[in-house]
């Protein structure tokens, strides 16, 4: 399956402060990649898709404003976290579509915590 | 909403083989059946997908009734490292999947 690398795997910052998350796609251009939340003792909540060369499609929800997603290549999509606030620390988990679009291979996850 | 129904836990002796069952009763014609795992503080992992068939893999196989309402994951021989959350999850093609609670496996020595 597709390789997909996730950094930072963790991050602490301070409330009021912006975090960036990127998801990388090492073995094959990915077009689409999709961004998770996860709280403790949660299921995955699909955030948001992310497609390369056009704007993000957000979950009902979920604040496009807040959570700035960038796609600007093959084989990268980048979540930024703005003006994070502690009600923000999650599990952030990305994902990309199989090259036939027939299941999806996940990244390592990003445990944010705001302070 | 999640498509699927799953108990939420079940319990596995280390070497017996592991019955996951899921209720998708409301399944379309062009919508598959997908497995995925996640094992503590890491990403899912995909297992297996089918559509009527059953499949096998080096994981896993999956078997779909007939009429596609239920299908049950199998691992041959559980290890302790199987020990997860298992998500089943129908799904067309190029769609966004979407997770439901899931099955805690816990394999037991």
């Amino acid at each position: 399956g597709a390789v997909v690398s996730q950094h930072p795997s963790r991050v602490i910052c301070k409330s009021g402060t912006s975090v960036k998350i990127e998801c990388r796609s090492l073995d094959f251009q990915a077009t689409t990649m999709f961004w998770y939340r996860q709280f403790p003792k949660q299921s995955l909540m699909l955030m948001a898709t992310s497609n390369e060369g056009s704007k993000a499609t957000y979950e009902q929800g979920v604040e496009k404003d807040k959570f700035l997603i960038n796609h600007a290549s093959l084989t990268l999509s980048t979540l930024t976290v703005t003006s994070a606030h502690p009600e923000d620390s999650s599990f952030y988990i990305c994902s990309v579509a199989g090259l036939m679009n027939t299941e999806a291979f996940f990244g390592q996850g990003t445990r944010l915590t705001v302070v | 909403d999640a498509k699927t129904t799953q108990p939420p836990s079940m319990d596995c002796a280390e070497g017996r083989a592991a019955n996951l069952p899921c209720n998708h009763s409301t399944i379309s014609g062009n919508e598959y059946v997908y497995w995925y795992r996640q094992i503590h503080s890491q990403g899912p992992q995909y297992i297996i997908h089918g559509l009527k068939n059953n499949e096998t893999n080096e994981m896993a196989s999956l078997i779909i009734t007939e009429d596609r309402k239920s299908s049950t994951l199998i691992l041959p021989h559980a290890t302790l490292r199987d020990t997860a959350v298992y998500y089943c999850i129908v799904m067309e093609y190029g769609n966004k999947l979407v997770f439901g609670a899931g099955t805690i496996l816990r394999v037991k020595s």
